[in-house]
């Protein structure tokens, strides 16, 4: 069964530690993948994504995002978290471009100042 | 940016009674929108694949005869959840998706069924 796994619910960190969320997708087939990011009281937003190519990909905002395709992971990290990272972030995978996305469980982050 | 927009927020409603959910896309033309549901604390669990003009596509477990979807415009969807019960209490959220491209998602609603 297709499905996605985000190991940490909830991260605490203060200002400028790095981050890093675990994301592990079970997929047959070629995957796409992706983060989304909630903002408190905001719609979900795209932060990166990976079709193809550079399994290294950066998204906005500082965020950036590696695909290991023999460990089924795809994990975001950013270097150094301000307070306005405070949000909830969604791993999601797709079998065909956009279509029919599968989420994870999502982890709220806090940054404290 | 591509704005989607979900009418009403949030809504209250009796147990047994219907209640109708719009999902607008404000500043393009979506031929295929998405319904997904999201409990406390999980994630979004997708619903429907919506394509103007045509019947929904639901997911398996989702009764299509209890939320039923119409998008009757390349702008516009909407979702009913007929004789609603309070285990349909949930938070429902749309996207739309622009051409094959990437799907953006409205802010949500809040249904609460007594």
């Amino acid at each position: 069964a297709q499905s996605v796994s985000q190991h940490n619910h909830h991260v605490i960190l203060s200002e400028a530690a790095s981050l890093e969320l675990g994301c592990n997708y079970s997929y047959g087939g070629t995957v796409n993948l992706f983060w989304y990011v909630q903002y408190p009281g905001q719609h979900l937003q795209l932060l990166l994504k990976y079709f193809s190519g550079d399994p290294l990909v950066k998204g906005i905002k500082g965020f950036e995002a590696e695909f290991i395709k023999s460990k089924f992971s795809f994990n975001l990290r950013k270097p150094s978290v301000q307070w306005s990272d405070t949000a909830e972030y969604f791993c999601a995978v797709s079998g065909g471009g956009y279509n029919k996305l599968i989420f994870g469980a999502g982890t709220r982050l806090a940054v404290h100042p | 940016g591509a704005v989607v927009s979900q009418h009403p927020s949030w809504v209250i409603c009796k147990s047994g009674t219907s209640v109708k959910i719009e999902c607008r896309s404000l500043d393009f033309q979506a031929t295929t929108m998405f319904w997904y549901r999201q409990f406390p604390k999980q994630s979004l669990m997708l619903m429907a694949t919506s394509n103007e003009g045509s019947k929904a596509t639901y997911e398996q477990g989702v009764e299509k005869d209890k939320f039923l979807i119409n998008h009757a415009s390349l702008t516009l969807s909407t979702l009913t959840v007929t004789s609603a019960h309070p285990e349909d209490s949930s938070f429902y959220i749309c996207s739309a998706q622009r051409g094959a491209g990437e799907q953006f998602f409205g802010p949500g609603t809040r249904l609460t069924v007594l």
